[in-house]
């Protein structure tokens, strides 16, 4: 059961420009959501992540935004850069169980 | 300190053989989680180790199975192998026993089955 859905599989956007990564989940029980970014040949690194009790959450050039009533959550990046380019897990977890991916979005940031 | 690592890095075996995957914890972590990931997929939570004890386990059938060891490094067996067991296996470990704690993952072992 696919509870955590990355619909876009790709994205492409210009250096210095916004990168919006879409992620909806479908368990109303989930309380925590992480963003995870992962090059070739290397095992997914954390990137951000957000609580339910949050909205948004900043950490430099990454913004998480949580809309609970959509169940809806984006990452932001601004401004994006080549070194971006990699593919981008949410995850999502409940009452401290164990983490669900969603597929990820690869997203290539061109010079 | 060093990281998640793990070996072998590629395998192939045939339906029907067993395997061993292993995964050398982050320093000072004592909890170890083992995912798979299917080609186009995210990673599927597989269980989880705490001191050595299986601390949670996702739907995955029996014939995959664990081991936790003092030192705190793991094993993923998986017996019978089937075709759709081909996939990248990643271990991830962490300093509790909670998906909120940052979890650092390996670098994966890409099994074929043929």
């Amino acid at each position: 059961d696919q509870q955590v859905k990355q619909n876009s599989p790709s994205l492409s956007v210009q250096e210095g420009r916004i990168s919006i990564l879409n992620c909806d989940y479908t368990n109303s029980m989930f309380d925590y959501f992480l963003w995870y970014k992962k090059y070739p040949a290397e095992g997914p690194t954390f990137l951000i992540s957000i609580s339910s009790i949050k909205d948004k959450n900043e950490d430099g050039r990454f913004t998480v935004f949580l809309n609970k009533s959509a169940k809806h959550l984006s990452l932001h990046i601004v401004p994006s850069q080549p070194g971006d380019s990699a593919v981008y897990f949410c995850a999502a977890s409940a009452n401290n169980n164990d983490m669900r991916f969603g597929a990820g979005t690869r997203l290539t940031v061109k010079p | 300190e060093t990281g998640v690592t793990q070996s072998p890095t590629h395998l192939i075996k045939t339906r029907g053989q067993q395997v061993t995957l292993r995964c050398s914890s982050q320093s000072g972590h004592n909890t170890v989680s083992w995912y798979q990931q299917a080609l186009g997929q995210g990673p599927q939570f597989i269980f989880q180790y705490y001191r050595e004890e299986e601390n949670g386990r996702g739907n995955f059938p029996p014939r995959f199975s664990g081991l936790q060891f003092p030192n705190y490094s793991s094993e993923l067996n998986v017996n019978a192998l089937e075709l759709d067991d081909s996939a990248l296996y990643l271990c991830a470990s962490s300093l509790v026993v909670s998906p909120q704690e940052t979890q650092y993952f390996g670098p994966g072992t890409r099994l074929l089955v043929l």
